[in-house]
């Protein structure tokens, strides 16, 4: 399948610290997405970057694309502890969109 | 405000049940639905994708015959869980399409225990 591999299945850092996910997929995409997800709640998008596409910003978040690696990763600055969640990439190939198998983040106060 | 609408959010039914779970798209018409499932502590997995006034595409492994899948407007989805057993119990979560530019919107989701 399309999924992609979400490294590290799970984070915890300290309020403050800086916080790094990577994603990594398999065949050619159209764009990447970001999602959060809350525990037992829907999903909240972030970022989207499409594939000509090499930066993003968005607040305290960064999302960079590397279609050569076939790889993404996120990252979130200055953490908080509102951020405690579980992140998602998603990969849109225009016929199909699959998500990752995410990875948790713990911020601890 | 929401884009994407899913009904209820939380079902609790006993087992040999069947449950419907409806979603609407709420601000432009849709051809296209995508349902998916999250186990717990895991991603979530497209389960099939609706079609106005056609078939559902089902994902391998997905049972067309329990999971019925409707699309009869370009505003409404649904899925039935049919005689639905205690490893069915699950989140269900749609979405409406995105495009090369736009993400995809998704309903808030449908929380099912199957006792």
């Amino acid at each position: 399948s399309q999924q992609g591999e979400e490294d590290p299945q799970a984070l915890s850092i300290q309020e403050g610290e800086n916080a790094t996910m990577n994603c990594s997929y398999k065949t050619s995409i159209n764009n990447l997405q970001w999602y959060r997800q809350n525990s037992g709640r829907g999903l909240v998008h972030l970022i989207l970057i499409r594939s000509n596409e090499r930066e993003k910003h968005s607040g305290r978040l960064r999302v960079t694309l590397d279609t050569s690696k076939k790889s993404s990763s996120l990252l979130i600055t200055a953490s908080r502890a509102a951020d405690t969640a579980s992140y998602f990439c998603a990969t849109d190939t225009g016929n199909q969109f699959y998500f990752g198998t995410g990875t948790s983040l713990t911020v601890i106060p | 405000g929401a884009v994407v609408s899913q009904h209820p959010s939380w079902v609790i039914c006993k087992s040999g049940t069947s449950v419907k779970i409806e979603c609407r798209s709420l601000d432009f018409q849709a051809t296209t639905m995508f349902w998916y499932r999250q186990f717990p502590k895991q991603s979530l997995m497209l389960m099939a994708t609706s079609n106005e006034g056609s078939k559902a595409t089902y994902e391998q492994g997905v049972e067309k015959d329990k999971f019925l899948i409707n699309h009869a407007s370009l505003t409404l989805s649904t899925l039935t869980v049919t005689s639905a057993h205690p490893e069915d119990s699950s989140f269900y979560i749609c979405s409406v399409p995105g495009t090369p530019r736009e993400p995809q919107h998704f309903g808030d989701g449908t929380r099912l225990s199957i006792l």
